[in-house]
Order: C-alpha cells, then sequence, then structure tokens
C-alpha cells in the first residue's frame, strides 16, 4: 500500500507568481484535503475533493483553487502568491466523508515567497 | 463556528511522570474528535479518536461533552514520547465533509 506523496518537497517563488502542488492519494482512497500550515500554527483547511467534486472550503481567497483527477490524485493552484502564502501545505487522503473517517498525510511541500 | 483550543505551546516532563495534553472545543453540533502526533522528521499521523475509545501507545483521551474537552492522557511519560500534537475535531455528519479543525499543537519534551 503506497501512502500519500506530495510534490515538490520545497518550493520557492517571488510575489505575484503562481505555483501548482500536487498530491497523490493513497490507494483506495477517494477524497483529498488540502490544509495550509502556517509556522507555529495548526494545519487550517483550505478545501477538499470527492470523486473530482469540492466538497467544501475553509477561509482562503478564490486565487487558492484545486482539482481532483480521475486517479483521484489532486492539485493545489496559488494564484497572485503574496508573502503570507509562504507556509508548509499539507495534503490528506481518506476513504470518504464520514467525519470520523482517518485522514493520511502526505509530508508536506514547503512553499517559500520572497 | 468550529474552534479548538490548546492552551500550552510546550509541556516539559520528566521520564516516568504524567502527562496531559489539554484540548477545549466548539461545535454545535456532535463533534468527532482526534490527537494527531508528529513525531520529529515525520509526517503528521493519527493517534486516536474518541469515536474508538482506546488505548494507542499508552495514551487515551476522553471525550468530556459538558466541559467541551478532549485531553490526551498518559499515566508515565516515555522518551519517545516526545513530539508535537495536535487536537482536532470534524463533524459528524456523513456525506458533510470531514474537514479537520486542529489546535495550534502542544510540544511534549520528555526529559530523562
Amino acid at each position: 500500500e503506497t501512502g500519500v506523496t506530495q510534490s515538490p518537497t520545497h518550493l520557492i517563488k517571488t510575489r505575484g507568481q503562481q505555483v501548482t502542488l500536487r498530491c497523490s492519494s493513497q490507494s483506495g482512497h477517494n477524497t483529498v484535503s488540502w490544509y495550509q500550515q502556517a509556522l507555529g500554527q495548526g494545519p487550517q483547511f483550505i478545501f477538499q475533493y470527492y470523486r473530482e467534486e469540492e466538497n467544501g472550503r475553509g477561509n482562503f481567497p478564490p486565487r487558492f483553487s484545486g482539482l481532483q483527477f480521475p486517479n483521484y490524485s489532486s492539485e493545489l493552484n496559488v494564484n497572485a502568491l503574496e508573502l503570507d502564502d509562504s507556509a508548509l501545505y499539507l495534503c490528506a487522503s481518506s476513504t470518504g466523508l464520514a467525519g470520523r473517517d482517518e485522514q493520511f498525510f502526505g509530508p508536506g511541500t514547503r512553499l517559500t515567497v520572497l | 463556528a468550529q474552534r479548538v483550543t490548546q492552551p500550552e505551546k510546550l509541556l516539559s516532563v520528566f521520564k516516568g511522570a504524567p502527562v496531559e495534553l489539554k484540548c477545549n472545543y466548539s461545535y454545535s453540533g456532535s463533534p468527532e474528535l482526534f490527537w494527531y502526533v508528529q513525531y520529529s522528521r515525520q509526517r503528521l499521523q493519527l493517534l486516536l479518536r474518541h469515536i474508538s475509545r482506546e488505548s494507542i501507545k499508552g495514551f487515551t483521551a476522553d471525550l468530556n461533552k459538558g466541559e467541551t474537552s478532549f485531553h490526551l492522557k498518559k499515566p508515565f511519560a516515555q522518551e519517545e514520547d516526545s513530539a508535537m500534537y495536535y487536537c482536532a475535531l470534524s463533524g459528524r455528519r456523513t456525506g458533510g465533509g470531514n474537514k479537520l479543525t486542529f489546535g495550534t499543537g502542544t510540544q511534549l519534551k520528555v526529559e530523562l
């Protein structure tokens, strides 16, 4: 069984640029959630995808967008990068949408915006 | 609105001492509560959830709806327990999504 993988590991961008982060969900999982973790904070929910449809969004502006593909892998896109977007971005997958379902996290992508 | 509060950023205990990591929550419906742990250089992983009512690595957590708390406890701390611990909450509605709301985390340091 393959765990959740994310790419790239680290990324440096400048303000105003666009970035795409990628996530491969764990085998058998159809739900992917994205979280932003700023330094010294807990992860904050960005949005969730279930069978290629967005199923819930946190308090993030529209310049944060995502996709889920038929194989349940996912992308997070951020346009017009701001300095405050510097954070660790975590992807998590699960087998469904039940509140009790365990979420399996990837190692994260560290984004630095200069 | 969902909210999780972990009042301690750092908790330092001696090996063999009892551990209690505090977590309080705010949620209007029936919550699912979790403790996630992140060991050094490892990814975030589930430690336990209240629905399972089990002890993992000697840790237990009881949901107290009256006090809206879900404190994590272990009677005797071990060196390998040193890690960052996050309390998290999700709604119970099936199909309603299982977004997690996390606290800010407590760094547990077990000293020899």
